[in-house]
């Protein structure tokens, strides 16, 4: 069975700031793994994704995640904050038959 | 347009009435999902349609839920005599065969049963 466990419903960063949203995963098979932003009254976008080869994977907006199999986890990372990243993350795992969606993350910039 | 369509944006009925949400995909993504996304929780997938193959149904929370797939292209998802915990948002994706991992969303129909 495929699971995806968020860490912090909600985070807080300075505008500048170092952004970490966490992901743990639980997968039978090998897992795709995901990131998406939702901004509000829009839908999913992607970020960024991993299923093969390098484990760091980097995406749009400046943001990157590392495919860590010995701590399942997938971990979203961007180095400096922008009051444009403020919106909702959603990390998945993908079983390559359905995408499993964690609860989300709301992501706010403090200026 | 250039991505997923979904209508209504908003949706408030009654209990127990029939609602019809509609999704436009992509032109020419074959394959078509249904997510629900309730306040704080995540998205939980509804159901799959992938070309003329019989569609993967396994995520509908019951049978008062359906969906049908007309000419491999749009799709309606009908929720029969609503009750108020189907409120919630409910996410059209599609993508292209064989690249189910790049899913495009559309916006949502937000769905509120009073």
């Amino acid at each position: 069975a495929q699971s995806v466990t968020q860490l912090g419903s909600h985070v807080s960063v300075s505008e500048g700031a170092l952004v970490l949203l966490r992901c743990n995963y639980s997968s039978s098979v090998p897992p795709y793994l995901f990131w998406y932003v939702q901004y509000p009254n829009q839908g999913l976008q992607l970020l960024l994704k991993y299923t093969t080869g390098a484990t760091l994977v980097k995406g749009i907006n400046g943001f990157e995640a590392e495919f860590k199999k010995s701590e399942t986890s997938f971990h979203l990372t961007k180095p400096s904050a922008h009051m444009s990243d403020a919106a909702e993350y959603f990390c998945a795992v993908s079983d390559q038959v359905q995408f499993y969606f964690g609860t989300g993350t709301s992501l706010t910039v403090i200026p | 347009g250039a991505g997923v369509s979904q209508s209504p944006s908003n949706k408030v009925t009654e209990k127990g009435k029939d609602v019809e949400l509609r999704c436009d995909p992509i032109s020419g993504h074959t394959a078509l999902y249904w997510y629900r996304q309730s306040l704080g929780q995540g998205l939980e997938f509804l159901i799959y349609f992938q070309g003329n193959s019989a569609p993967d149904k396994s995520g509908l929370p019951s049978d008062r839920f359906s969906a049908e797939r007309t000419g491999g292209s749009v799709s309606t998802l009908t929720i029969q005599r609503t009750q108020q915990e189907d409120s919630a948002v409910y996410l059209c994706a599609s993508s292209l065969a064989g690249q189910k991992e790049t899913q495009y969303f559309g916006p949502g129909t937000r769905l509120l049963v009073l």
